[in-house]
């Protein structure tokens, strides 16, 4: 299984919604990875998890608050989102984020689009 | 932090050659990769380059120049579903781990 999976594929939520977005894979990789990405942009990493550690938080704020509770697992919470938040969110997998020099390509998920009105 | 630059458009013609450059300014440099994203669907991998060189895979190949912080993507025998945005990566060690930093991307379209 070479796949990422997130769920859902589409998510259309009220500012005072709380809503979680999921990500799942069974490729053993130990490297799970949220990214932002708005129309015509490249994708922006928000968060990083290392062996289900968060390793590295792009200074998001608190109403995005991710979750690792598994190796295989990822999500993101939301709450009191704003409109501006509205936008493709991606999840990665790595077969790890913690050696230098191996490639450790990252594997994409579909995205979830998120619409907050 | 990283500065990653990339020209925004490109347009070429089917069975032609095109190289999409990409530059970058950062510490702790630890890869490059290129990825490949069709309008509404996620980055695909398409290479890595974290020694000086040229990477040849098929119809794309990829080069880099770590004491020039610079990369391109060459596509050969474009065919049309090559139209496509082209992400250069950077990934590079900070405080925190190591981090990933995206280019703003080249759109690239293949005309017949």
């Amino acid at each position: 299984d070479t796949e990422v999976t997130q769920t859902p594929k589409h998510l259309v939520m009220g500012m005072t919604n709380k809503k979680s977005l999921k990500c799942e894979q069974h490729m053993g990789h130990r490297a799970m990875y949220w990214y932002k990405q708005k129309a015509k942009k490249p994708p922006e990493l928000m968060f990083v998890y290392s062996y289900e550690k968060l390793s590295i938080n792009e200074s998001v704020p608190s109403r995005f608050s991710p979750e690792c509770p598994n190796s295989s697992l990822l999500n993101l919470h939301l709450h009191a989102l704003q409109p501006e938040d509205s936008a493709l969110y991606l999840c990665a997998s790595s077969q790890d984020n913690s050696l230098a020099g191996d490639r450790n390509e990252q594997f994409f998920g579909p995205g979830t689009r998120l619409t907050v009105l | 932090g990283q500065n990653i630059d990339q020209p925004t458009e490109m347009t070429a013609t089917e069975g032609a050659i095109v190289q999409i450059n990409c530059t970058y300014q950062t510490s702790g440099f630890n890869g490059l990769f290129w990825y490949q994203q069709h309008a509404g669907e996620a980055p695909t991998f398409l290479s890595y380059n974290v020694l000086d060189g040229l990477e040849e895979k098929g119809r794309f190949s990829s080069f880099l120049s770590r004491s020039k912080g610079y990369s391109y993507l060459l596509l050969k025998e474009l065919q049309m579903k090559d139209s496509a945005s082209y992400l250069c990566a950077v990934r590079a060690w900070d405080n925190y781990g190591q981090n990933f930093v995206f280019g703003p991307g080249t759109r690239l379209s293949v005309l017949p």
